[in-house]
């Protein structure tokens, strides 16, 4: 029962340097999103999904893409790695419903130098 | 806008003692809310949601919480603390918005708890 799945779960990057996030859930959630967490400032959303192949922007969205070609896995990108966007990366998927809350992954740890 | 205020950066307890987390919101009708716990280095865990019926739900690991609507208030409480309490903790709001669900978090209460 793994539930949500997030690779890596640590990266140091270089500043311009491009990085793929992978989330994968074995729940058939429809919705998928990703978050960052900073100190001080919670979760903010950055993109989501609420069904293969669609996407939405987020609180935060610039700096970052994200896919969903298959239902079960959430692609979020950094095509130019910027200082800001160190932070932790959390992906979570929920039912359409809403009512049975997230369900997170273990994070990742990101930083860009 | 949704907005969710959690008062109370950081909390200290003494291990036994009892627990109150503050979470106040604001929406427009009432939304779905639930409470997060999230141990160093660790995603967040769902402790327990509302969102009808009851306004006293029971959680994991001992927690209960209260919605109260005429506070706009869903306050986290547990009777007696255990070391392994110590965490963050976040309180969300579920609503839709642009036709689509999605939560808004709390910037959370870090728990400390002393022995």
């Amino acid at each position: 029962n793994a539930g949500v799945t997030q690779t890596p779960k640590f990266r140091v990057l270089k500043t311009g340097q491009s990085m793929t996030l992978l989330c994968a859930q074995d729940m058939n959630h429809e919705y998928m999103y990703w978050y960052r967490q900073d100190p001080g400032m919670g979760l903010r959303l950055i993109h989501y999904s609420v069904g293969e192949g669609t996407t939405a922007k987020g609180e935060v969205p610039d700096g970052y893409n994200v896919s969903r070609l298959k239902k079960q896995n959430f692609l979020l990108g950094l095509e130019s790695a910027a200082p800001s966007q160190t932070s932790v990366y959390f992906c979570a998927s929920s039912d359409w419903t809403g009512r049975g809350g997230y369900t997170f992954g273990s994070g990742t740890r990101l930083t860009v130098v | 806008a949704q907005s969710v205020t959690q008062p109370d950066i950081h909390i200290t307890v003494s291990e036994g003692a009892s627990l109150e987390l503050r979470c106040n919101y604001s929406y427009g009708a009432t939304p779905y809310l639930f409470w997060y716990v999230q141990s160093p280095g660790q995603g967040l865990q769902l402790l327990l949601k509302y969102f009808s019926g009851d306004t006293l739900v029971q959680g994991i690991k001992g927690f209960e919480a209260e919605f109260k609507r005429s506070q706009s208030s869903f306050n986290l409480r547990k009777p007696s603390v255990h070391w392994s309490d110590a965490a963050e903790y976040f309180c969300a709001v579920g609503a839709v918005t642009s036709g689509t669900y999605k939560y808004i978090f709390g910037t959370g209460t870090r728990l400390k708890v002393l022995a």
